[in-house]
């Protein structure tokens, strides 16, 4: 089982929609959870992070955070042609000293 | 600027050559790291320092070498070069590897292996 798990996509979104990301974790010790963002050919850049369970909004983006089933998500309304890239989950494992990444999600939003 | 920057960015060589690439941060961060991004955007890590000291050294052939002669400064050295090698490598700073501190990466090395 891989430590985190991502749906490769691509998830196709029309413009103005809300795009749904998943994201599933093996450590039940993890406390630390983020999303980044990347287009193609670009380095990762941060979108949100999220320590507790619930809701975190900012902006457009909510993540969500549920340990009990070791579960997190990210939701973007208002989806936009720019939104258009893959997004990372990344997980800081129970005694780990660094990022654990799943592989991203594609999202495609069509204009 | 703040940032995380890396150099080069594009390197393309031949198998058996050694190559490096350089990365500084001017966030003041602690920690630094390297990360193997392959084709498929899997990204992996490799290696971390910690205020020059090193903290992670994942499971990577020994031709693999950091080294950090500051904790503003990351460099990897690579030695005789495999097609395999061919990937994106990423540095990235924190501010500290034990608490929630998010990555800031750089802008990637893409390395072809001919």
């Amino acid at each position: 089982q891989k430590e985190v798990e991502q749906n490769s996509g691509p998830l196709s979104v029309p413009e103005g929609a809300i795009a749904s990301l998943n994201c599933t974790y093996s450590d039940r010790g993890s406390q630390s959870f983020f999303w980044y963002r990347q287009y193609s050919g670009k380095s990762p850049e941060l979108i949100m992070s999220i320590y507790s369970n619930g809701d975190k909004e900012d902006g457009r983006f909510t993540a969500q955070l549920n340990k009990a089933s070791q579960y997190v998500s990210l939701l973007i309304r208002d989806s936009q042609p720019s939104d258009s890239a893959t997004y990372l989950c990344a997980v800081k494992g129970t005694g780990r000293r660094a990022l654990t990444f799943g592989s991203g999600t594609r999202l495609q939003v069509q204009p | 600027d703040t940032a995380v920057s890396q150099t080069p960015k594009y390197l393309v060589t031949q198998m058996g050559n050694d190559k490096s690439i350089k990365c500084e941060q001017n966030l003041g961060h602690d920690t630094m790291y390297w990360y193997k991004q392959d084709s498929k955007k899997f990204l992996k890590i490799m290696f971390s320092y910690n205020n020059k000291e090193l903290i992670i050294n994942e499971t990577v052939p020994n031709r693999f070498s950091p080294k950090s002669p500051d904790k503003a400064h990351l460099n990897l050295h690579i030695n005789s070069l495999e097609l395999g090698d061919s990937a994106v490598y990423f540095c990235a700073s924190s501010q500290d590897p034990w608490d929630n501190s998010p990555l800031h990466f750089g802008n990637g090395t893409r390395l072809t292996v001919t």
